[in-house]
């Protein structure tokens, strides 16, 4: 059974880069045709996608992060991340990252990591 | 970006009602909706994909009905652990947007 683990600072400074990690556990990142993705959620609000990335590297990010996100993936570490610069106080949020299954023309968040709180504060 | 509005945005309900979420996407998006459940402290869980595919694992009562821009969550007997937040999320085209929720509280 897959299973993904966020980790980075849980406290960011308002202008600085956000950088978190996710893990991968239980399959390699190389395995299979998926899409490794992040989705945060501001405490008490809904959820917003930010961006994935595929298996074979291509990238869809969020046309209103899409200035300041990227996300990649390190197959030697069996991990992926996400970098979000200049942080300000409307990036605080829990951030998930996912794995996306193929779904016939689709692909769907199957796999969860249990969410890291992150807050930009001076 | 395809708007997805999901109605209502709460509701209260007894165990063993019958419950039914709705979810309507701004264009046609076929059948690329997915439904998830997401308590209080914990990630979202997929219930259904492709509006009408069970996941693994998930009740039978969980059911969907949908294609095009309206599609329903069904709740056949709300059991206590069925209270929760459900959203729906379109996968037709990126960014994958999602509904804003349905708080499902106890009556």
């Amino acid at each position: 059974q897959v299973q993904l683990q966020e980790s980075g600072p849980g406290l960011v400074k308002p202008s600085q880069t956000l950088s978190l990690t996710c893990t991968v556990s239980g399959d390699s990142i190389n395995s299979g045709s998926y899409y490794w993705s992040w989705i945060r959620q501001p405490a008490g609000k809904g959820l917003e996608w930010i961006g994935r990335s595929h298996t074979s590297g291509s990238t869809n990010y969020n046309p209103s992060l899409k200035s300041r996100v990227s996300i990649s993936i390190d197959r030697s570490k069996n991990q992926f991340s996400l970098k979000l610069t200049s942080m300000t106080a409307a990036d605080t949020a829990v951030y998930y990252c996912t794995r996306e299954i193929p779904s016939g023309g689709d692909s769907v968040g199957a796999h969860w990591g249990q969410g890291t709180l992150v807050t930009v504060s001076s | 970006d395809i708007q997805v509005t999901q109605s209502p945005s709460s509701l209260s309900a007894s165990v063993g009602d019958r419950v039914t979420i709705t979810c309507r996407a701004s264009q046609s998006i076929r059948n690329y909706l997915h439904w998830y459940q997401q308590k209080p402290g914990k990630a979202p869980n997929l219930l259904i994909y492709g509006a009408s595919t069970l996941q693994s694992g998930v009740p039978s009562r969980f059911s969907g009905r949908g294609s095009g821009t309206d599609f329903t969550l069904t709740i056949s007997s709300l059991q206590p652990e069925d209270f929760a937040t459900y959203y729906c999320q379109q996968g037709y085209s990126t960014p994958k947007t999602f509904g804003q929720g349905t708080r499902v509280e106890i009556k």
